[in-house]
């Protein structure tokens, strides 16, 4: 079955308004991180969290385990957060990496 | 630091060729993984390294992809004969604890 699943698949905002993405797990975990692929395709790292609650600028991620999910807070978007969001999760002792199949945003002016 | 390279950026063979793609992790990271992204899909994992040993390599296939990471450093990702359906970009990323991965910029592989 589907071990990692984001929505919503797309989403379009206009510049200035606050968005929250999310990502579902199957099983538990011990590893998730969120992930920014630009237009040029290389994968930004965003949040290493496996639970609890980060901030870095304006962006923050909750993880919330036992429920099996985690959100992913864009507020204030602008037009650089264009690009695709990746959660991935890990599980094992060798973290055996799953990732999502993304969330598309695109911010419009 | 300097992150992880990735050589070529960019490849374009035909179908049946070969062809392989080189990664250097960040300095110090033991765990080395190799992903494929299919346009509109997530990366996949091809296979991940611990060291210069295999840790799972499942989703590898294995009829015409090998890789190798021989000291343990840098590692090569061959395909040998390329299919159509081999066109994607394979993604290169490494991490020191096993947890938090950094990834490379990718090279785009086309076969026509």
């Amino acid at each position: 079955g589907i071990q990692v699943e984001q929505s919503p698949p797309d989403l379009i905002l206009q510049e200035g308004a606050n968005s929250t993405l999310r990502c579902n797990f199957s099983d538990s975990v011990n590893n998730l991180q969120w992930f920014h692929q630009n237009p040029w395709g290389q994968l930004i790292n965003l949040f290493y969290i496996p639970s609890g609650t980060k901030q870095n600028g304006r962006l923050s991620a909750t993880t919330v385990a036992t429920e099996r999910y985690s959100l992913l807070y864009i507020s204030s978007s602008q037009t650089t957060d264009s690009g695709v969001y990746f959660c991935a999760k890990g599980t094992g002792g060798y973290q055996k990496v799953t990732f999502g199949i993304g969330t598309k945003l695109q911010v419009i002016p | 630091e300097a992150g992880v390279a990735q050589s070529p950026r960019y490849k374009i063979i035909e179908k049946r060729q070969s062809v392989a793609f080189w990664c250097n992790p960040i300095s110090g990271h033991a765990t080395l993984y190799w992903y494929q992204q299919i346009l509109g899909q997530g990366p996949k994992l091809l296979i991940q390294f611990q060291n210069n040993g295999v840790v799972d390599d499942s989703q590898l296939p294995k009829d015409r992809f090998s890789a190798e990471r021989l000291k343990g450093v840098d590692s090569t990702l061959k395909i040998q004969p390329a299919k159509l359906e081999d066109s994607a970009v394979y993604l290169c990323a490494s991490t020191w604890d096993g947890y938090e991965q950094y990834f490379g910029p990718g090279t785009r592989l086309t076969v026509t």
